[in-house]
């Protein structure tokens, strides 16, 4: 059983289109996030919920829409798509933790490709 | 503002031969330091952490590594390379800054392990 499952795997669409990205975990984590790594392995953080409620936003372009409907669930939806937002998009999850010690667990990652 | 910095964007070894991927932060608060592992298609795997215990963490799949204040470094270290042990290692730092992290990591650039047998 998949502690973090996303959908799609992989996404392949043209520069303005509007796609979504979503994310489920089965571990009872309160907190979820999305990370991107981009073309070099880079990983850098973007959103971060706690509980349905955003707690980081990582200056990241308002066509980056995350939503929370419940604390096991993380969607990613992103309008207006450009060429550099290529990348695999991960989700993770972690137990609340308000020193940063928790681990994170990640999803297998979306690969998106904007042509 | 913290930072990580991998030595060595590839390392390559033979099996059996220790294994050593570097890193090193900068954190203007006490740090938590983490190495996580990624294969090939897949999200990554933590491999072990260190949250002001121990200096020296071990973790899975025979890994260890040492956090030394001094050097501002927690390098990775296994004594016997295996071929499955190929992948890319990430480190990465969280600060301790008492309730705002939220498990806010800062990664490094990565590092490519390749295992020849």
């Amino acid at each position: 059983d998949t502690a973090v499952s996303q959908t799609p795997k992989y996404l392949v669409t043209q520069m303005g289109n509007d796609k979504s990205i979503k994310c489920e975990q089965n571990l009872g984590h309160d907190t979820m996030y999305w990370y991107k790594q981009d073309s070099k392995k880079f990983l850098k953080i973007m959103f971060s919920y706690n509980n349905k409620e955003l707690i980081i936003n990582e200056t990241v372009p308002n066509r980056f829409s995350p939503k929370s409907p419940d604390k096991a669930h993380l969607n990613l939806h992103i309008n207006s798509l450009e060429l550099g937002d290529s990348a695999v998009y991960f989700c993770a999850s972690s137990p609340m933790d308000w020193y940063g010690a928790g681990e994170l667990f990640f999803g297998e990652g979306s690969r998106l490709t904007v042509l | 503002a913290q930072s990580v910095t991998q030595l060595g964007s590839h390392v390559s070894v033979s099996e059996g031969a220790l294994v050593l991927l570097r890193c090193n932060y900068s954190s203007s608060v006490p740090p938590y330091l983490f190495w996580y592992v990624q294969y090939p298609n897949q999200g990554l795997q933590l491999l072990l952490k260190y949250t002001s215990a121990a200096t020296l963490v071990k973790g899975i799949n025979g890994f260890e590594a040492e956090f030394k204040k001094s050097e501002t470094s927690f390098h990775l270290t296994k004594p016997s390379a295996h071929m499955s042990d190929a992948a890319e290692y990430f480190c990465a730092v969280s600060a301790n800054a008492g309730g705002t992290s939220y498990g806010k990591l800062t990664f490094g650039q990565g590092t490519i392990l390749t295992v020849h047998p």
